[in-house]
């Protein structure tokens, strides 16, 4: 079993709708919890940073950490076409031995159309 | 966020020959620097982590002698891949840290071996 499971999609939605997007995890020690987007043949770009459980929010954004169901969700409200690409949940524990290497899910590919 | 560079952003080459590619922290000093490949359609694989001043840590199953990392300076790493074949054809990212807090990526290297 994977310690980090994301459904892969593809996800297709019309422009302006609610995103919803998952990852379930298995490791209990992770801490730190980030969504990554990646458009087609670029590097990730960091959208959100969260530790612990709670939720956040920036712009059209939203993550949610939920700890004790081992479940985390990025929404994205109004969706734009310019919001396709591949988002990728990823996460890692707390403390200095650890480092900071990041556990990945899968990815979700993401398109909004016109 | 913060700046990660890349250089190539793209190179072809002969089987045989090697190939540097260089990731660049532009406005902060990494610590750590990891190293990534991915294929199409799929997650990123972390290949090693290397830390300023020292050996680079890789990961199970890559071949140290193949990938030869140097992390000279905390704003600088570089991966060659030595004696390319066919099969290392592929999107190599980089990504940098600062003292385990958020990870930026680089925008990738498209490796193609013919």
């Amino acid at each position: 079993q994977k310690e980090v499971e994301q459904d892969p999609g593809p996800l297709s939605v019309p422009e302006g709708a609610i995103v919803s997007l998952n990852c379930t995890y298995s490791n209990s020690a992770f801490q730190y919890f980030m969504w990554y987007r990646q458009y087609s043949r670029k590097g990730p770009e960091l959208l959100m940073y969260t530790y612990s459980s709670g939720n956040k929010e920036d712009g059209r954004f939203t993550a949610q950490v939920d700890k004790s169901s081992k479940y985390i969700s990025l929404f994205i409200r109004d969706s734009q076409p310019s919001d396709s690409a591949t988002y990728l949940c990823a996460m890692r524990p707390q403390g200095r031995m650890s480092g900071s290497r990041l556990t990945f899910g899968e990815g979700t590919q993401l398109t909004v159309n016109p | 966020g913060a700046v990660v560079s890349q250089h190539p952003s793209w190179v072809i080459c002969k089987s045989g020959t090697s190939v540097k590619i260089e990731c660049r922290s532009l406005d902060f000093q990494a610590t750590t620097m990891f190293w990534y490949r991915q294929f199409p359609k799929q997650s990123l694989m972390l290949m090693a982590t290397s830390n300023e001043g020292s050996k680079a840590t890789y990961e199970q199953g890559v071949e140290k002698d193949k990938f030869l990392i140097n992390h000279a300076s905390l704003t600088l790493s570089t991966l060659t891949v030595t004696s390319a074949h066919p099969e290392d054809s592929s999107f190599y990212i980089c990504s940098a840290t600062f003292h385990n807090n958020e990870q930026f990526f680089g925008p990738g290297t498209r490796l193609t071996v013919l």
